[in-house]
């Protein structure tokens, strides 16, 4: 069935810098990639998706990088702020099934 | 319109009871799905509404879990029998009309947090 792998499951940057975060998906029929931030006691927030006709998508800070071929994907921040700190999950979709598969997430964790 | 809430927001109960939670979904929105998520992991597709319709259940949805979304509107996910392997945070989202090319935006509530004891 349609599995979503993400890595790290824990990421502990120092503010201003990096953090990448990356995800392989089964389902070769993916078309949709979005990713979602998770703050404590909060349900999950779209922050960045991709669509499969696009390798590479920005949005200020945040960048989403995709590659078909070898079915995986990451999320980029850059300059990273201590709101950042979240758990972030990535997830798959495609048109057939009209649901998403989530990744097991990614607590990110800014040191100031 | 203030986004997707969910009712209640916390519920303890015992095992072997039977626990109803509610879910209002973004008024022109309808899809409307409901995932489960447990400690540490993503959120887990359990069914998925368009309209009144449910289109598709998990198979790891067992009988004992029922969803209705009777007008099209808001949607009641029921839990009989419960088990303390139930125990998780049950989050709804919506979303609106198909976007080209399938899948789009889930607007997730603030979930209903279960625990049996």
């Amino acid at each position: 069935g349609e599995n979503v792998e993400q890595h790290p499951s824990t990421l502990s940057v120092q503010e201003g810098d990096s953090a990448v975060i990356k995800c392989t998906y089964s389902d070769s029929a993916s078309n949709y990639f979005p990713w979602y931030k998770q703050e404590l006691g909060k349900g999950p927030q779209l922050i960045i998706d991709i669509r499969s006709n696009v390798g590479e998508k920005k949005d200020q800070r945040i960048a989403v990088t995709l590659n078909k071929t070898a079915k995986h994907f990451s999320l980029h921040i850059t300059e990273t702020q201590p709101e950042d700190s979240a758990v972030y999950f990535c997830a798959a979709g495609n048109p057939g099934a009209s649901k998403i598969i989530f990744g097991s997430g990614t607590r990110l964790s800014i040191r100031p | 319109d203030t986004g997707v809430s969910q009712d209640p927001r916390h519920k303890i109960t015992k095992r072997g009871q039977n626990v109803t939670f509610r879910c209002d979904p973004i008024s022109e929105h309808n899809r409307l799905y409901w995932y489960r998520q447990t400690l540490g992991q993503g959120p887990e597709f359990l069914t998925y509404f368009q309209n009144e319709a449910q289109l598709e259940k998990s198979r790891l949805l067992s009988d004992r879990f029922s969803a209705e979304r009777p007008k099209g509107s808001f949607s009641t996910l029921e839990i009989q029998r419960t088990e303390q392997g139930d125990s998780a945070m049950y989050l709804c989202a919506s979303s609106p009309t198909a976007v080209p090319g399938g899948t789009g935006e889930l607007f997730f509530g603030e979930g209903s947090r279960l625990t049996v004891l």
